[in-house]
């Protein structure tokens, strides 16, 4: 246990629903990511946060929306996905950017 | 931009074996650099970080060395076990912030 939990585990959804992936951490950690992790590719960042203020978006396309109302909690809010985007979506820590990074579990996301 | 690179991409050994992992990277000016182990479909678990300016880094059966100006890391796991099965990666800070991963080597210890 990393003390960095996401819900849900597992997600199924259509390209035109609207869903919410969920991390939360109780570290006490500043800076919050959010990572996608597809087969035989490295992770790719997508979001950081360091104290609630986004600090990088890596081109993510605008169908990923991130919100980060606290320093212990990150949503990523997902609106019409395709199929590409199928793919594990890992949450990750740390006590302030790139310091050692503590990762949740995961959401293995389906995009029919 | 950081390229990181892990050689093999997958490795099988027989229980009781030393056995290294290799990570090189392009850009030697890093931050810090760290191990991760990945089981399948979870998160990664964080096992080694070591900063630029040291040479190595040790936790029970494994070390970790860095060297920076060859753009080289080495993790090194001794006595393996079954337990040990899963995907190691590397990942390199540069000095922006930023973290760069490798694509990873999946380990297999064959009882």
């Amino acid at each position: 246990e990393t003390g960095v939990t996401q819900t849900p585990r597992h997600l199924v959804m259509g390209m035109t629903n609207k869903k919410s992936l969920k991390c939360e951490q109780h570290l006490g950690h500043n800076a919050m990511y959010w990572y996608k992790q597809s087969a035989k590719k490295p992770l790719e960042l997508m979001f950081v946060y360091n104290f609630k203020e986004q600090t990088e978006n890596n081109s993510v396309p605008s169908r990923f929306s991130p919100e980060c109302p606290n320093s212990s909690h990150l949503f990523l809010h997902l609106h019409t996905l395709q199929p590409e985007d199928s793919a594990l979506y890992l949450c990750a820590s740390s006590p302030e950017q790139g310091k050692r990074l503590f990762f949740g579990s995961g959401t293995q996301l389906s995009v029919l | 931009k950081q390229e990181v690179t892990q050689i093999p991409a997958a490795l099988s050994v027989p229980e009781g074996e030393n056995l290294v992992l290799n990570c090189s990277f392009t850009d030697s000016a890093i931050y810090n650099l760290q191990w991760f182990r990945q089981d399948p479909g979870k998160g990664l678990t964080s096992l080694l970080l070591i900063q630029s300016s040291q040479r190595e880094q040790t936790s029970g059966r494994l070390n970790a060395s860095l060297d920076k100006s060859s753009g080289r890391s080495t993790l090194y796991i001794a006595a393996s076990q079954p337990g040990d099965s899963a995907t190691y990666l590397c990942a390199v800070r540069n000095t922006g912030n930023q973290f760069y991963f490798g694509t990873g080597t999946s380990l297999t210890v064959i009882p």
